[in-house]
């Protein structure tokens, strides 16, 4: 069964404090893993996709990487308004479109 | 990327009640999807809505409860029949860019539901 565990649920980070975020999924065949930022309220924002470990995408302080077991989102100098929900979800090969999220990580970026 | 929009963004209904989700799409889109966000919870997916096809349901859920109508290439209805205090939850929909092997979806602003 195809499954997505987000570490840590909550993560609390000064203004300009580093830190990552991590995905860890099982699932048949990837085609495809996705990260996205939810905001109180609102619907999830699409950040990245990622394809195949060793895979690497960025935008602006934010960058994705990819391994065959994990993704981690590494957010880099952190603003307030980086405070949000991160999700990530995965696409296996025997479920086309569905995606299968895992239960996010909450940031909260205090100035 | 689409631009998607729901109707209604929120709304209160009393148990017993249907209530029907509208889904909007700026451009034709081959597949949408509809995801339930329960309170303090991910994402799970409902069903799958493709035009001119019966939409297909994930385990969990069935047509008498969530029926959906996909009538074209721009637009989808999700309805709530029947609604208790437990289907109090965000109702998403998305679709896909059809761009890629694994087609990122983007989603709607979401309807949050309360039902008393």
């Amino acid at each position: 069964e195809d499954q997505v565990t987000q570490s840590p649920e909550a993560l609390r980070l000064q203004e300009g404090e580093s830190s990552s975020l991590n995905c860890s999924y099982t699932v048949s065949g990837l085609r495809g893993l996705f990260w996205y930022r939810q905001d109180p309220g609102k619907g999830p924002e699409f950040l990245f996709t990622l394809y195949s470990a060793g895979e690497e995408k960025e935008k602006e302080r934010l960058k994705a990487t990819l391994t065959k077991k994990e993704s981690f989102l590494h957010i880099t100098a952190p603003k307030p308004e980086d405070s949000a929900t991160y999700l990530c979800a995965v696409q296996g090969s025997g479920n086309t479109g569905k995606l299968i999220f895992g239960q996010g990580t909450t940031l909260q970026v205090k100035p | 990327s689409a631009v998607i929009s729901q109707k209604p963004s929120r709304d209160i209904c009393q148990r017993g009640t249907s209530l029907t989700i509208q889904c909007q799409v700026d451009s034709q889109v081959t597949m949408m999807f509809w995801y339930r966000q329960q309170p303090g919870q991910s994402l799970t997916l409902i069903a799958t809505a493709n035009q001119g096809s019966e939409a297909t349901y994930e385990s969990g859920f069935v047509i008498d409860k969530f029926p959906i109508s996909r009538p074209n290439l721009t637009f989808s209805t999700l309805t709530v029949s029947n609604m208790s205090p437990e289907d109090s939850s965000i109702y998403l929909c998305s679709v896909e860019d059809g761009r890629g092997f694994a087609d990122t979806q983007y989603f709607g602003p979401g309807t949050r539901l309360t039902v008393l």
